[in-house]
């Protein structure tokens, strides 16, 4: 099977701009998951996604990231305004169901750097 | 949550076993172990799952104690291929895998 497909690959941008990120999971997968990966860290999980609802954005910083899951497949992930901090590897992953026995695929992340 | 506490760096040579223990004292009766290997430039990637005594496939083995407050990675003759951070976690198969954190791994380091 097809993993889960990440773009872009990698992302510059300066403080205060805008980016967007974008996933495709594994087909079949109802459940999607953005983790934030600081260097040196184990990922931090943002967001969880059940189909096309939020199970979880309670580490989700809201003032400035935003994320949807249209027609419960693909998944963007915005950061605006960026800030130096959220300079991180972003992995999306996905899962056949949403309990934590169902093992997590993960894509190769999008690394970005904030100047 | 349980939480997890595994050895920051291990260092091995090409052929050798490798053993990497994660302690989770604090374990609930539900609570499923499950490791992920993670390479440079890549996301985890799921090596193996178990709830008690042993699990096997054809990567590694899961060794749980009886009292399962702990558990035992296994890389059976190791090569340099698996250079690596390996992450334990654990979770309940009834709640979401938001519930789950990473911690900061074991870094393997394999030497020829």
């Amino acid at each position: 099977e097809a993993g889960v497909a990440q773009s872009p690959r990698y992302k510059i941008i300066e403080k205060r701009q805008s980016v967007a990120f974008w996933c495709n999971p594994i087909s079949g997968h109802a459940t999607l998951y953005w983790y934030q990966q600081i260097l040196g860290q184990g990922p931090k999980l943002l967001i969880q996604f059940q189909n096309n609802g939020v199970v979880d954005d309670s580490q989700l910083p809201k003032d400035r990231f935003s994320a949807e899951r249209l027609k419960g497949v693909d998944s963007t992930l915005k950061i605006q305004p960026a800030k130096l901090e959220d300079s991180a590897v972003y992995l999306c992953a996905s899962s056949r169901e949403q309990g934590a026995n169902s093992p997590l695929h993960f894509g190769n992340g999008t690394r970005l750097t904030v100047t | 949550l349980a939480k997890t506490t595994q050895p920051i760096s291990m260092d091995s040579y090409e052929g050798q076993e490798v053993n990497i223990t994660c302690s989770h004292n604090n374990i609930a009766t539900n609570d499923y172990i499950t490791w992920y290997q993670q390479f440079p430039s890549q996301g985890p990637r799921f090596i193996i799952q178990g709830y008690k005594t042993k699990v096997t496939n054809e990567v590694a083995s899961l060794f749980i104690p009886a009292d399962r407050k702990s558990s035992t990675l296994s890389l059976p003759r190791v090569s340099l291929s698996d250079t690596a951070v390996y992450y334990c976690l654990v979770g309940d198969p009834l709640y979401s895998a938001s519930k789950i954190i990473f911690g900061s791994g074991t870094r393997l380091s394999i030497r020829p």
